[in-house]
């Protein structure tokens, strides 16, 4: 069965610091995608970052990177330079792609708070 | 160019009555997905269809729902007869490839 897993219900950081967002997955199928979703308190879901179980590269959006880990089944998303317009909840996502027609199953998410 | 187009966005309705939520997928997406989240469920996935067919609807909570795809531009999701315990935001995502965009949600109440 296909399971994301966020551990980490709420994270606190420091303005202009960088923090790490847990995500671990389980899938025994080769092929599928990573996605990190944020949603601020407006409540709309906004994509951040992808990573293709084939990326040889770690991905990278601008402040956002992925720490891909395949061994270990581990998607944790880094935000660097931590701004007060980052406290949202994070989600993480998963689709196992035959063919992407996979459907997406998401983590249970983590608050971030950025403190001033 | 538009993301994805969901209507209505707040709704208030009673128990009993018919709700429809409506979802204009981005052009040349080839996937929809329907989405329910809740504080205590989380983002439930209800069903998603590739190519307009419907592919895996095991997350329908119950024969009250169901959820068409006419067309590449258009999916609707009726709920008939609607309850308190339905309350919750419905998302509609749609996705071609890697990308995989949503709509703002629909803010259902009911009363």
């Amino acid at each position: 069965a296909q399971k994301i897993t966020q551990t980490q219900p709420g994270m606190f950081v420091q303005e202009k610091e960088a923090v790490t967002l847990d995500c671990t997955y389980d899938t025994s199928d080769p092929s599928y995608g990573l996605f990190w979703y944020k949603q601020p308190s407006s409540g709309e879901m906004i994509f951040l970052i992808y990573q293709g179980s084939y990326d040889q590269q770690n991905a990278t959006e601008g402040r956002y990177s992925l720490n891909f880990q395949k061994a270990r089944k581990s998607a944790n998303l880094v935000i660097s330079a931590s701004q007060l317009g980052d406290s949202a909840m994070y989600f993480c996502a998963m689709r196992v792609e035959p063919g992407n027609t996979g459907k997406l199953i998401f983590g249970q998410g983590t608050t971030l708070q950025v403190k001033p | 160019d538009a993301g994805v187009i969901q209507s209505p966005r707040h709704e208030v309705t009673e128990m009993g009555q018919e709700v429809t939520l409506r979802c204009k997928p981005i052009s040349g997406h080839n996937s929809l997905f329907w989405y329910r989240q809740t504080m205590m469920r989380g983002l439930e996935l209800l069903i998603y269809f590739n190519n307009n067919v419907p592919i895996d609807d095991s997350g329908m909570p119950e024969d009250r729902f169901s959820a068409k795809m006419p067309n590449a531009s258009f999916s609707t999701l009726k709920i008939q007869p609607s309850e308190p315990r339905d309350s919750a935001v419905y998302f509609c995502a749609s996705s071609f490839s890697n990308t995989i965009y949503f709509g703002e949600g629909s803010w259902l109440t009911v009363v």
